[in-house]
């Protein structure tokens, strides 16, 4: 298996841009995660899908951030418009069917200029 | 609400020597207890995991024990190597399948 595939792995886009992340998850994964990483706050979870619906969103910061998980194996979290504070290294993880793990993907380095 | 604290870093530690990472946890049932390791530019990934009290998890010559009654799950390695250098989460799961809350994570400097 490929694991949990993110693309980009690295953006540099200027602030009011829009970014769009992707994320395809594990197959026979029935749960999401995106997460946000950052030097100040560490780990954040942003939200998380189950079976394709969005479950929690309370860690989503504000209406600029949204997420979409239109089928089991695509994800998407848009920023628009972004701004500096946004730039992190944005995480989407995988768990759920047999397994009660989370697996990671190797992560999107958002840059906001 | 769940809580994970873990000892501040960094760890400096030279090759060969004993590492303990401290981790505590604030739940309110019962929950499955993670650590996780991120190597520089890399996403996390599961080093070990225990789901009840008193379980071990080893991987790697890291182990860690589920010790409920001092809610704690410590991670231990009897002789590291510079390649374990890198950032350590513990994190725990209440629940089967439902989000993780995660610790702010420890890094681990080994030196030749």
């Amino acid at each position: 298996d490929a694991g949990v595939i993110q693309s980009p792995r690295h953006e540099v886009t200027e602030m009011g841009q829009e970014v769009t992340l992707r994320c395809k998850p594990i197959s026979g994964h029935n749960s999401l995660f995106w997460y946000r990483q950052t030097m100040m706050r560490g780990l954040e979870l942003l939200i998380y899908f189950n079976n394709n619906v969005p479950i929690d969103d309370s860690g989503m910061p504000e209406d600029r951030f949204s997420a979409k998980m239109p089928n089991a194996s695509f994800s998407t979290l848009k920023i628009q418009p972004s701004e500096p504070r946004d730039s992190a290294v944005y995480f989407c993880a995988s768990g759920g069917g047999t397994t009660d793990t989370q697996y990671f993907g190797p992560g999107t380095r958002l840059t906001v200029l | 609400g769940n809580s994970v604290t873990q000892m501040e870093g960094p760890v400096t530690l030279s090759e060969e020597a004993f590492l303990t990472i401290n981790c505590t946890y604030t739940a309110t049932g019962y929950p499955s207890l993670f650590w996780y390791v991120q190597y520089p530019g890399e996403g996390l990934q599961l080093l070990l995991k225990a789901t009840k009290a008193d379980d071990k998890g080893s991987n790697k010559g890291f182990e860690a024990t589920y010790r409920k009654e001092t809610t704690s799950f410590h991670l231990e390695k009897g002789s590291v190597q510079v390649s374990d250098s890198a950032v350590y989460f513990c994190a725990l799961q209440e629940g089967g399948y439902s989000t993780l809350t995660f610790g702010k994570g420890t890094m681990l400097l080994v030196s030749p």
